[in-house]
């Protein structure tokens, strides 16, 4: 079945980075555009960015835009989020999630917290 | 940006009764909606795309309705594991955008 296991997150200082990954088994990778959408504690949910499934395209949210940077490695069905200049408000649970071909998300994974404190 | 407004915010209802949500869009989206559904503790799992299509082993009680700006996702008779939060979230425009999410409670 579908798996999406994110880790990478932490506390993390503002103005610092943090690299979060999304391992993806279960399904065929290399054919599906892949999203990071995150959720602030006690929060709704945010989009964050999209990824064409060969890496050719990427879209991202204003707020993380110049920031943040998604990227994939298709030999390895690993999805990654690279977040600079993090702030406080950049605290939040990311959630990897996978395309259906139409800019919707069927599966999530459980999420990985980044918590940006000093 | 698209902005979707979802009311009302909070929804208390009975088991078994008919539950109905709206999305209103700031700007016509076509029907580039879908709809999600979270419960506690839980990752959001999609229910509804293109506005009134199910998505895989989704039950019947579950509806989605509407075009243009006014949405709605209706639930026929609320089962005890539908008591959740439910959001819209529309791909008609860059960015990708959700509603602010209507929690069905129970009453």
């Amino acid at each position: 079945q579908v798996q999406l296991v994110e880790s990478g997150g932490g506390v993390v200082q503002p103005g610092r980075s943090l690299r979060l990954s999304c391992a993806a088994s279960g399904f065929t990778f290399r054919n599906h555009g892949m999203h990071w959408v995150r959720q602030a504690p006690g929060k709704g949910l945010e989009w964050v960015a999209v990824i064409w499934y060969d890496g050719s395209n990427a879209y991202y949210a204003d707020s993380v835009k110049g920031r943040f940077t998604i990227s994939r490695d298709n030999s390895r069905n690993t999805l990654y989020l690279q977040l600079n200049s993090v702030r406080a408000d950049d605290t939040a649970l990311y959630y990897c999630t996978r395309d259906i071909k139409a800019l919707y998300i069927d599966f999530w994974g459980q999420g990985t917290l980044v918590t940006v404190s000093s | 940006e698209i902005v979707l407004t979802q009311s009302p915010a909070t929804l208390s209802l009975s088991p078994g009764e008919r539950a109905t949500l709206s999305c209103r869009a700031s700007q016509s989206i076509s029907n580039f909606l879908a709809w999600y559904q979270q419960r506690p503790g839980q990752a959001p799992r999609l229910l509804i795309f293109d506005a009134s299509n199910r998505a895989t082993g989704i039950p019947a009680r579950f509806s989605g309705s509407g075009a243009g700006t006014d949405f709605t996702l209706t639930i026929s008779s609320l089962e005890p594991e539908d008591f959740a939060v439910y959001y819209c979230q529309q791909r008609s425009n860059w960015p990708l955008t959700f509603g602010g999410g209507t929690k069905v409670e129970i009453k």
